[in-house]
C-alpha cells in the first residue's frame, strides 16, 4: 500500500539526548514536511524539503535538524538545543505542482523526561 | 507567517444536528484554502481544497465555501453522525505555497 510511515509511534528520551524521528513515503512525492503540534495550537512547520539534498527552515526550526539523502526519506533530529521537545510530530509529503495538498503520516509522540 | 484562525475551538452537537465552523485568513497573498479532518489515532485526511472566490465543494454530507475577498471559509456538516467526530483543520497557502494551519475545531457528535 502507498503511504507515509512514521516510527516509532511513541518515543521517550532523557533530557539532553538527541533523538531522530523517522519518516518514509512510497508515494513518489517530491516535497516532504515536518510539523509539530502542541495542545491548543495548530500544526507548526519545522522544516521542509522540495527536492533531494535540499531543505529549508520552517517557522520553528531552532533545535531541530533534517536530512534528505533519498526522495523517500526525511528524518528529523530533535537535538538537545530544543528547549521544549515534548510534542506530537507529524510528517507530510506532497507531489510537486497541483493543489498543494499534503498527505500525512500517523505521527510520533515524543516525550522527554 | 499567515494568521489563520478557526472558531469555535470545540463544540458538541447531537446526532442529526447540522453544524458549521469558520476559518478566517488574510485575504492578501492568498493561493489556496484546505480543509482536513483529523480523527483520533489517525492521520489528518484532506477533505477539500479551494482556490477561487465563491468556490463551493461537497463530499457527502460535508460541504465548504470560500470567500477570498473577505478572507473566510465555512465548513458545513449536515445531519451529523458520531463518525463525524474529529478535529477539523483549515490551512491556507500563499505565494510561497506552504501551508499555515489554524488550531482546529474539535467536533464531538453525541449519539
Amino acid at each position: 500500500d502507498g503511504g507515509i510511515t512514521q516510527s516509532p509511534k511513541y518515543l521517550f528520551r532523557k533530557e539532553g539526548q538527541n533523538v531522530t524521528l523517522s519518516c518514509e513515503q512510497n508515494l513518489n512525492h517530491d516535497a516532504m514536511y515536518w510539523y509539530r503540534q502542541d495542545p491548543g495550537q495548530g500544526l507548526r512547520l519545522i522544516y521542509y524539503s522540495q527536492i533531494v539534498n535540499d531543505f529549508q527552515k520552517g517557522d520553528i526550526a531552532e533545535g531541530y535538524s533534517v536530512s534528505r539523502e533519498k526522495k523517500e526519506s526525511f528524518p528529523l533530529t530533535v537535538t538537545s538545543a530544543q528547549k521544549n521537545p515534548t510534542a506530537f510530530y507529524l510528517c507530510a509529503s506532497r507531489l510537486a505542482g497541483g493543489t498543494d495538498t499534503q498527505y500525512f503520516g500517523p505521527g510520533t509522540r515524543l516525550t522527554v523526561l | 507567517i499567515l494568521n489563520v484562525e478557526q472558531s469555535p475551538q470545540s463544540l458538541h452537537v447531537q446526532e442529526g444536528d447540522s453544524t458549521n465552523f469558520t476559518c478566517s485568513f488574510p485575504s492578501s497573498n492568498f493561493y489556496a484554502l484546505h480543509w482536513y479532518r483529523w480523527e483520533t489515532a489517525k492521520s489528518p485526511e484532506a477533505l477539500f481544497v479551494m482556490t477561487l472566490n465563491g468556490d463551493e465543494k461537497k463530499k457527502g454530507r460535508i460541504s465548504a465555501t470560500l470567500n477570498t475577498k473577505e478572507g473566510y471559509s465555512y465548513l458545513y456538516i449536515k445531519g451529523s453522525q458520531p463518525e463525524d467526530s474529529a478535529t477539523y483543520l483549515c490551512a491556507c497557502s500563499g505565494s510561497a505555497r506552504q501551508l499555515t494551519f489554524g488550531s482546529g475545531t474539535q467536533l464531538t457528535v453525541l449519539p
